[in-house]
């Protein structure tokens, strides 16, 4: 089974303030997708990206997909109180076998 | 927009009991899944369902079962319930090739006394 790790496990930022998360695994995906989940709400997606070094923009959201498609990243630029929540990374491997998620990155931006 | 309810966001049970939590899709998506998220452990996969009828084990199916007899509807089963399944309990549907792009229901949390 492979595992996908993500870190920090918990982030605390004021708001305006950037961050990055990350997501690594050592086997490579296929695809990999980015949730964010909010309090008392289920995971919501946001990206899927697909090809090594993809970059893809969602508004103040920035997701890139490592070169050798065994890691990602998920920055955002001037984060607002409404970024707050539970980001999750999942990946499904190459032989499309098997989806996992990782454990998270919990996030508290402070107005 | 895709819809996923869940019959109940919060349950409380008694260690035995047998325990349905139901969930329904209205976007006609053949592949359903269930899964429990527990701090620290990230969502993991208890059963998933690629068509009415079927039903495939995830990675912790012991202590669970699952229906799938309408194709919106998916349920789980705790045949008799312990308290090591407090948990939150999140459902997903997906359509047909869809790379893993689930839609989920808004969670159940249950507790187990």
């Amino acid at each position: 089974t492979q595992l996908l790790e993500q870190s920090p496990q918990f982030l605390s930022i004021q708001e305006g303030e950037n961050l990055t998360v990350y997501c690594n695994s050592s086997s490579v995906f296929s695809s990999l997708q980015w949730y964010r989940q909010e309090p008392g709400e289920g995971p919501v997606l946001l990206v899927t990206v697909v090809t090594g070094g993809e970059v893809k923009k969602l508004k103040r959201l920035t997701f890139q997909f490592g070169d050798a498609r065994k890691d990602s990243s998920l920055h955002i630029t001037a984060a607002q109180p409404g970024d707050t929540g539970l980001y999750l990374c999942a990946g499904e491997d190459n032989y499309g076998q098997n989806f996992v998620f990782g454990p998270g990155t919990r996030l508290s931006v402070l107005p | 927009d895709v819809k996923v309810t869940q019959s109940s966001r919060y349950l409380v049970k008694r260690t035995g009991e047998k325990v349905f939590l139901e969930c329904v899709q209205d976007m006609d998506h053949e592949n359903m899944f269930w899964y429990r998220q527990d701090p620290g452990l990230g969502l993991r996969l208890i059963y998933f369902s690629y068509d009415v009828k079927m039903k495939e084990k995830g990675d912790i199916p012991e202590g669970y079962s699952v229906s799938r007899e309408k194709k919106e509807r998916f349920s789980l089963i705790l045949e008799s319930a312990s308290t090591n399944q407090t948990s939150m309990y999140l459902c997903a549907s997906s359509p047909p090739d869809s790379g893993n792009e689930q839609f989920f229901g808004p969670g159940t949390r249950l507790t187990v006394l």
